[in-house]
């Protein structure tokens, strides 16, 4: 079975300061990792991808992600967070192997105040 | 534009009643889904499918049934026994079903009960 946990329901920032939104996984060998976003009442939108190779993913809108194989993580960064990153931000997972189809975490909602 | 349209916006569904939202894309791909979003659970899988005139149960298809006789139509139906329907629905379908390839989401459809 595979699985995601997102231990955050909200992170608050301050505009200007990095941010981190976090993410662990479980999955039976190697997984195919990736973050989305969403703005209230849109559908979700694809941030970026891990599948191989670097373990520093880097996305659309500045976000960038690092992939940790011993800690099965996946975390969110931005180095500077803008009001307009204020969102809700999926993490899925999928194995090579196994269900054909992602599993998705519950969401973190990020807050960037100005 | 290339992309996933889901209509209507907004459905209103009475007791005893069928109702069906619609996805339809343009994007040429060959893997279509339907997620279910509840406040606080992220998105849980009610179908997909990988090819036309095939698809798969997801983790909460009790209650839902779907068809996928073009490859850009994959129409949900919430039937009757769907006892609890109130939800936002995601439509969201990828290039193949291979798992590196992002999905695209369409805007979703709010179900509501009358």
């Amino acid at each position: 079975a595979q699985s995601v946990a997102q231990p955050e329901d909200q992170v608050n920032v301050a505009e200007g300061n990095p941010l981190t939104v976090k993410c662990t996984y479980s999955v039976s060998g190697n997984p195919y990792l990736f973050w989305y976003v969403q703005y209230p009442n849109r559908g979700l939108q694809f941030l970026l991808k891990y599948i191989t190779g670097d373990n520093l993913v880097k996305g659309s809108y500045g976000f960038e992600a690092e992939f940790n194989k011993s800690q099965t993580s996946f975390h969110l960064k931005k180095p500077s967070a803008l009001v307009s990153d204020s969102a809700l931000y999926f993490c899925a997972v999928r194995g090579y192997t196994g269900r054909r189809a992602l599993t998705f975490g519950s969401g973190t909602r990020l807050q960037v105040q100005p | 534009d290339g992309g996933i349209t889901q209509s209507p916006k907004y459905l209103f569904r009475k007791e005893g009643q069928n109702v069906t939202l619609s996805c339809e894309q343009n994007l040429n791909h060959d893997a279509m889904y339907w997620y279910r979003q509840d406040p606080g659970q992220g998105l849980r899988l009610i179908y997909y499918s990988q090819i036309v005139n095939d698809f798969q149960k997801g983790d909460i298809a009790e209650g839902y049934s779907v068809s996928r006789e073009k490859k850009e139509s994959f129409p949900l139906t919430v039937t009757s026994a769907q006892k609890n329907p109130t939800a936002f629905y995601l439509c969201a379908s990828s290039i193949n079903d291979l798992g590196n390839q992002p999905q695209h989401f369409g805007d979703g459809t709010r179900l509501s009960i009358l």
